[in-house]
């Protein structure tokens, strides 16, 4: 099945840029989100690229691709004390529509003033 | 719109009772999965569904049982409830392809 490996924590400064990886191993994979959850609340979709894009940018968030690598990046930038949260990269499995979402571990971003 | 509603937010069980987690969505989404979420874990598979009358189990199943009569709920019944299964658990649902919408989780404690 679908591995997902984030590093587990990030801690960056006020008004620096955050950038989160993320490594993957379905190729077949067709959509690919970032989730951001707050503490103590649930989960939001924060953005997502398909499979057949390299780049998308929205705002300060900026999602990169390697589908060679099967590696996933997001870019925070002028990261604020507000983007402090958990975020998981969350591949849309290819093979079917199982409706299966697999969640990895998550990366903790830690951001001090 | 509500989106995905969970209830209740919090719930303390004894060993050995047996609950229902609710989880209704007003989107008329055709998946819903339920996850729960421990610390240093993630989030975890319990049971998904693709449609109403079709479910099916994920990477954690054991001691949890799902029903999907129809698109709108999906509960979870834990049928004897086990310290092990304190966590914080997450329904959400989604078109095939779409992002999932969460709720808010439901925090269940068993003592």
């Amino acid at each position: 099945g679908e591995d997902v490996e984030q590093s587990l924590f990030l801690s960056v400064r006020e008004g620096d840029s955050s950038v989160i990886n993320c490594t993957y191993t379905d190729s077949s994979s067709t959509y690919l989100y970032w989730y951001k959850q707050e503490p103590g609340a649930g989960l939001q979709l924060l953005t997502y690229i398909f499979s057949n894009m390299d780049m998308k940018q929205d705002q300060r968030l900026t999602v990169l691709l390697n589908k060679k690598d099967k590696h996933l990046s997001l870019r925070i930038a002028d990261t604020q004390t507000g983007d402090s949260a958990i975020y998981f990269c969350v591949p849309l499995p290819g093979s079917s529509n199982t409706g299966k979402l697999i969640f990895g571990q998550g990366t903790t971003l830690q951001v001090k003033p | 719109n509500a989106g995905v509603t969970q209830t209740p937010k919090f719930q303390v069980l004894k060993t050995g009772q047996s609950m229902t987690l609710q989880c209704a969505q007003d989107m008329n989404h055709e998946y819903m999965s339920w996850y729960r979420q421990d610390p240093g874990m993630g989030l975890r598979l319990i049971h998904y569904s693709v449609g109403a009358g079709i479910t099916d189990q994920g990477e954690v199943p054991n001691g949890y049982n799902v029903s999907r009569s129809t698109t709108e709920d999906f509960p979870l019944r834990l049928l004897s409830a086990a310290p092990s299964q304190t966590s914080v658990y997450f329904c959400a649902s989604s078109y095939p392809l779409g992002g999932y919408t969460f709720g808010s989780g439901t925090r269940l404690t068993v003592v």
